[in-house]
């Protein structure tokens, strides 16, 4: 079945710096990759997804690659704000499984004012 | 977006009883949920997917004995942890996706359980 990796697993960075975070997939044929920031205690809430049929796409300050051939995509956020600090996690899931996710490890990320 | 609403919040229970977990969709409606656990610290961790009207399918290493689910309508799951026991103390989150013909949709999330047993 599907594995997915993410590092790192903890990330500090300074206000208005840039954070990326990186997970590999395993299963090729998995063609829908979300990113979810979740608060303590709360639920997950998706801030960026790709399809595989694209290799980028950006959302203001958050953007998000994909390279099929090797299997990998990333998470760029740009000009980090205190309220960036929560755990993200990737995901990665097949279009036959009805929107089933494997979630990578987390990252938990800490901005600095 | 789609509303999934999960119920209770957070429950405490005593070690060796049962506890019933509801997960609904309010707005649409999901032929397909599924149930993920959570330990603090880690990653969400898919226990199973709950088929409307038919046996639920369980990943690796979850006992179907002890984590019953039941999808006895269109807009309902259950989940409950039969026999808990302190180690069953986590997380629980259910999520269903809209149904749409052009592919992956958002995943959309209950608010999660957060199971006690003492």
């Amino acid at each position: 079945g599907e594995n997915v990796e993410q590092h790192p697993s903890t990330l500090s960075v300074q206000e208005g710096d840039s954070a990326v975070i990186k997970c590999t997939y395993s299963d090729s044929a998995s063609n829908y990759f979300p990113w979810y920031k979740q608060e303590l205690g709360k639920r997950p809430q998706l801030i960026i997804d790709i399809r595989s049929n694209v290799g980028e796409k950006k959302d203001q300050r958050i953007a998000v690659t994909l390279n099929k051939t090797a299997k990998h995509f990333s998470l760029h956020i740009t000009e980090t704000q205190p309220e960036d600090s929560a755990v993200y996690f990737c995901a990665a899931s097949l279009y036959n499984q009805g929107g089933k996710l494997i979630f990578g490890q987390g990252t938990e990320l800490s901005v600095k004012p | 977006g789609a509303v999934v609403s999960q119920h209770p919040s957070w429950v405490i229970c005593k070690s060796g009883t049962s506890v019933k977990i509801e997960c609904r969709s309010l707005d649409f409606q999901a032929t397909t949920m599924f149930w993920y656990r959570q330990f603090p610290k880690q990653s969400l961790m898919l226990m199973a997917t709950s088929n409307e009207g038919s046996k639920a399918t369980y990943e690796q290493g979850v006992e179907k004995d002890k984590f019953l689910i039941n999808h006895a309508s269109l807009t309902l799951s259950t989940l409950t942890v039969t026999s808990a026991h302190p180690e069953d103390s986590s997380f629980y989150i259910c999520s269903a996706r809209v149904p749409s013909g052009v592919g992956n949709t958002e995943a959309f999330f209950g608010q999660g359980t957060r199971l006690t047993v003492v």
